[in-house]
């Protein structure tokens, strides 16, 4: 099975300038998160999905930040104007919890995270 | 707030050695506790632990789960240098797909 695809793998780009990342769940997952690494503050949430509709955006930094999903398998965050303070990696991830009984099955929060798009502005 | 702390930040140990890792939360209507390894890429799953006292073990890894001392803790047995990694612990409450992570121990295996 395909697992959680992110671009691009890195990217390097100029104060002010856009920065989108994308993602494609893993087919079947109804939950999709975006995470933020950085060395000082380490994984932080910072938006996340269910079914396509946002449900906790409380980890968005500010206006500067946006976050998309059209449909089940594509996800955006988009940065705009991006600063040097953004530099970091960005993951995405996502997950099934599944309906009725089936939800049972799977307690917890087991999530499945994509390699990350590293950020850089300089 | 919620909040996960793991400790130590870091570690460098041989191989052959054992190794102890510490996660403690705070966290209101706690579900699971989940560890993760990160090499150079994304985290990958090992456990998750929902329940105190039972051991979850996978080849030389194993955690079990403190809930009166709202803790876990990660163990490596005869380490080997595939396992230098850092170790993230999260925490997952109920109502809400949120996982809270620590921000981890880096673990240096040396030969």
């Amino acid at each position: 099975d395909a697992g959680v695809i992110q671009s691009p793998r890195h990217e390097v780009t100029e104060m002010g300038q856009e920065v989108t990342l994308r993602c494609k769940p893993i087919s079947g997952h109804d939950y999709l998160f975006w995470y933020r690494q950085t060395m000082m503050r380490g994984l932080e949430l910072l938006i996340y999905f269910n079914n396509n509709v946002p449900i906790d955006d409380s980890g968005m930094p500010e206006d500067r930040f946006s976050a998309k999903m059209p449909n089940a398998s594509f996800s955006t965050l988009k940065i705009q104007p991006s600063e040097p303070r953004d530099s970091a990696v960005y993951f995405c991830a996502s997950s099934h919890r599944g309906r009725g009984v089936l939800r049972l099955k799977h307690s917890g929060n087991t999530i499945y995270f994509g390699e990350g798009s590293w950020l850089t502005v300089v | 707030e919620d909040k996960v702390v793991q400790s130590p930040l870091s570690l460098v140990v041989h191989e052959g050695d054992t190794v102890t890792l510490n996660c403690s939360y705070e966290v209101t209507n706690f579900r699971s506790l989940l560890w993760y390894k990160q090499e150079k890429k994304a985290p990958t799953f090992l456990f998750m632990l929902t329940s105190s006292g039972i051991e979850k073990k996978s080849g030389r890894l194993s955690s079990i789960l403190d809930k009166k001392e709202l803790s876990s803790i990660l163990n490596i047995t005869a380490t080997q240098t595939g396992d230098s990694a850092i170790y993230l612990c999260a925490v997952g409450r109920g109502g809400s797909e949120k996982l809270v992570f620590g921000k981890g121990t880096k673990l240096t295996v040396n030969p």
